[in-house]
C-alpha cells in the first residue's frame, strides 16, 4: 500500500535555528498538507498546498514557516527561527482528490527545541 | 466555521467492553466525516469513513454512521480488544476546507 514518508522521525534543534522537514507524498497525489501536534493536544492543522502554490494556512502559519515542493517528489516544511514552542510532532499528509477520501498522513517527525 | 466536538477521555475499558465515542460536528454544507487513529508511537492512520448522510463506515470491527438530523458520527464496536488501545480522532472535511480535527480521545483496554 502507497505511503508518505517523512524524515528524520526525530529531530532535535536548538532555539532560533532553522530546520527543514521532509515530506515524500504518495507519487499520484496532488494535494499536500502539514499539520502539528503539540504532544497530548489536537492535530492542528497548518497549511495546504496544490498546483504548486499555498492554497491555504492556518494563523500559526506564520511568517517563520514556508513550503516548497522543490524537485516534484518532496514536499518540504522550513521553520526558519525556531521556538521553544515549535516543539511538537509534525504530520505530512497526501490527498488524490479534496473530498470524501481521507488524507494519507506520514508516520511524523518529531521536532524538539531546546 | 467547520468544528468537531468529542467526547473527553481518558476512556478505559474491560476486554470485550462495548465502546461509544462520541463524535459531532459543525459544518456547513455537506462535510465527509472520517476517524483516524493514533496507535502508541505512531500516526495516523484512517480507520473508517462516510461521504453522506446515512453512510456506514466500517473497519475492524469499527463502524459509525453519519447522522445529518443530529450531526453526530459517533465510534463504536461491539467488543474490544487490548490491540484497540490508542486515540481516536473524529475529522471532517467540507467543501475545499482542509480536514479538521477534533481533539482526541484515549482508549485504554485493559485484559
Amino acid at each position: 500500500e502507497p505511503e508518505v514518508t517523512q524524515t528524520p522521525s526525530h529531530q532535535v534543534t536548538q532555539m532560533g535555528q532553522e530546520v527543514i522537514l521532509r515530506c515524500v507524498p504518495i507519487s499520484n497525489h496532488l494535494y499536500f498538507y502539514w499539520y502539528r501536534q503539540i504532544l497530548g493536544q489536537k492535530v492542528e492543522f497548518l497549511v495546504s498546498f496544490y498546483n504548486n502554490e499555498i492554497s491555504e494556512k492556518s494563523e500559526i502559519f506564520d511568517d517563520q514557516f514556508s513550503v516548497e515542493r522543490p524537485d516534484g517528489s518532496n514536499f518540504t516544511l522550513k521553520i526558519r527561527s525556531t521556538k521553544l514552542e515549535d516543539s511538537a510532532m509534525y504530520f505530512c499528509a497526501s490527498s488524490g482528490a479534496l473530498l470524501g477520501y481521507g488524507y494519507t498522513f506520514g508516520s511524523g517527525t518529531r521536532l524538539t527545541v531546546v | 466555521g467547520n468544528s468537531v466536538t468529542q467526547m473527553e477521555g481518558p476512556v478505559t475499558l474491560s476486554e470485550e467492553a462495548f465502546l461509544t465515542i462520541n463524535c459531532t460536528y459543525t459544518a456547513t454544507g455537506y462535510p465527509s466525516l472520517f476517524w483516524y487513529v493514533q496507535y502508541p508511537g505512531e500516526g495516523l492512520q484512517l480507520l473508517l469513513k462516510a461521504t453522506k448522510a446515512d453512510d456506514k463506515g466500517s473497519n475492524k470491527g469499527f463502524e459509525a454512521t453519519y447522522r445529518k438530523e443530529t450531526t453526530s458520527f459517533h465510534l463504536e464496536k461491539g467488543s474490544v480488544q487490548v490491540s484497540d488501545s490508542a486515540v481516536y480522532f473524529c475529522a471532517l472535511s467540507g467543501g475545499n476546507t482542509p480536514l479538521v480535527f477534533g481533539k482526541g480521545t484515549r482508549l485504554s483496554v485493559i485484559a
